[in-house]
């Protein structure tokens, strides 16, 4: 079955670059998401990248997908206070109605 | 305008009780699905619909038991409750269409505490 591998627990000083790696076993996953989840919250959507693509900017936030190695990263530029939270990488391996798969889901804490 | 909702948010209940959790979605999506996060936040796939149908069912007990009454509504019943049961449980919903761009969009989750 698909399994998803994050390290657990990231920290960081406030205004360096945050990095969060994720590892998956799926080679067919088409599309790869990451959702970040504040303390007593729900699930938001930070960004997505399509099987084909190796790299995805969208403001502070870059995805770096190696799909050989079947890795993906995310990068929090500039880190800040507010990015303290659970990132989750999740994937799903075809369309239709096929289930998303997470992550173990990796703790950023920030270093003032 | 919340796209999913979930009723109630917490829920605070007693072993052996039977309970409900309520989700809707006004999304207009195809396929809703219930998750659940334990004590150490894993997310795990309990079950999805499509269109009123059932398409997945991971290994759950049978005490739990998913209902749609229509493609907006996904319910989850949950009979006898346990002290493992404990846990929050967070519906889903996506688009039956080839564009995932959008991801699966969630409710903000049901935290269920079995005393």
């Amino acid at each position: 079955g698909e399994d998803v591998e994050q390290s657990l627990f990231l920290s960081v000083r406030e205004g360096d670059s945050s990095v969060i790696n994720c590892t998956y076993t799926d080679s067919s996953s088409t599309y790869l998401y990451w959702y970040k989840q504040e303390p007593g919250a729900g699930l938001q959507l930070l960004t997505y990248i399509f099987s084909n693509m190796d790299m995805k900017q969208d403001q502070r936030l870059t995805v770096l997908l190696n799909k050989k190695d079947k890795h993906l990263s995310l990068r929090i530029a500039d880190t800040q206070t507010g990015d303290s939270a659970i990132y989750f990488c999740a994937e799903t391996p075809n369309f239709g109605n096929e289930k998303l798969t997470f992550g173990t889901g990796t703790r950023l804490t920030i270093i003032p | 305008d919340t796209a999913v909702s979930q009723t109630p948010k917490y829920l605070v209940t007693q072993m052996g009780n039977d309970k409900s959790i309520k989700c809707e979605q006004n999304l207009g999506h195809d396929t809703m699905y219930w998750y659940k996060q334990d004590s150490k936040k894993f997310l795990k796939i309990m079950f999805s619909y499509n269109n009123k149908e059932l398409i997945i069912n991971e290994t759950v007990p049978n005490r739990f038991s998913p209902k749609s009454p229509d493609k907006a509504h996904l319910n989850l019943h949950i009979n006898s409750l346990e002290l493992g049961d404990s846990a929050v449980y967070f519906c889903a919903s996506t688009p039956q269409s080839r564009d995932r761009r959008y991801g699966y969009t969630f409710g903000s989750g049901t935290r269920l505490t079995v005393v």
